[in-house]
């Protein structure tokens, strides 16, 4: 159980061009997503955490209107970078919790990732 | 802020030894759980063994403990019995109780030497 999705795996895109990312839970309920940005050898940084139903929260640095989140359903979050550029370029993992799971531990369970091209 | 320190870059380690890593963090709170994730060149995070801070006993995962020193805020990992395949990126993480965001370390990266 617990499995989150993420599509498209990888994308390559031009310069300027949208591009939207979907992380799907599977066989739970997420009611909170978390968008993480990790660049090459490096960690995972947090971007935004998204509850269904509500806006998201951003942290520290990260552009919201960039980077726009949607989480209109208990199985869907998306990420949209809007006006893409090349130092947007980076592996993008978004993970999931919620209901129906062992909560009491404060798992996330992660999506496989999406690597994004910026040309 | 809650801080995650790895201190190992990189750790290397014969198939079949053992191996430990390292974990520190910083926290004043006294709720919170920590974790281990393993993330292989696939770049999918996988969950390790956690460990609930309340609890003294250290968690076991099969091949997998830890050493939790809640004390000296430390956190180790030890993989027994080493494997070709535990060859990956190891991240120690902190999650605060209550709140849902997980603070990472900057990771070790182990590998299996035949």
């Amino acid at each position: 159980g617990a499995v989150v999705s993420q599509h498209p795996s990888r994308v390559i895109c031009k310069s300027g061009t949208s591009v939207k990312i979907e992380c799907r839970s599977l066989d739970f309920q997420a009611t909170t997503m978390f968008w993480y940005r990790q660049f090459p050898k490096k960690s995972l940084m947090l971007m935004a955490t998204s509850n269904e139903g509500s806006k998201a929260t951003y942290e520290q640095g990260v552009e919201k209107d960039k980077f726009l989140i949607n989480h209109a359903s208990l199985t869907l979050s998306t990420l949209t970078v809007t006006s893409a550029h090349p130092e947007d370029s980076s592996f993008y993992i978004c993970s999931a919790r919620g209901t129906g799971l062992p909560v009491t531990y404060n798992e996330q369970f992660f999506g496989p990732g999406t690597r994004l091209t910026v040309l | 802020a809650q801080t995650v320190t790895q201190s190992q870059p990189e750790m290397s380690v014969q198939e079949a030894e053992t191996v430990t890593l390292s974990c520190t963090y910083d926290t004043s709170e006294s709720d919170y759980y920590l974790f281990w994730y393993k993330q292989p060149p696939s770049r999918q995070m996988i969950l390790v063994i956690r460990q609930e801070a309340y609890k003294q006993q250290n968690a076991t995962e099969n091949r997998f403990s830890v050493n939790f020193q809640k004390a000296a805020k430390s956190f180790s990992l030890k993989i027994s019995d080493s494997q070709l395949g535990d060859a990956a990126m190891y991240f120690c993480a902190y999650g605060q109780g209550g709140s849902e965001k997980l603070v990472f370390g900057k990771g070790t990266k182990l590998t299996v030497n035949p």
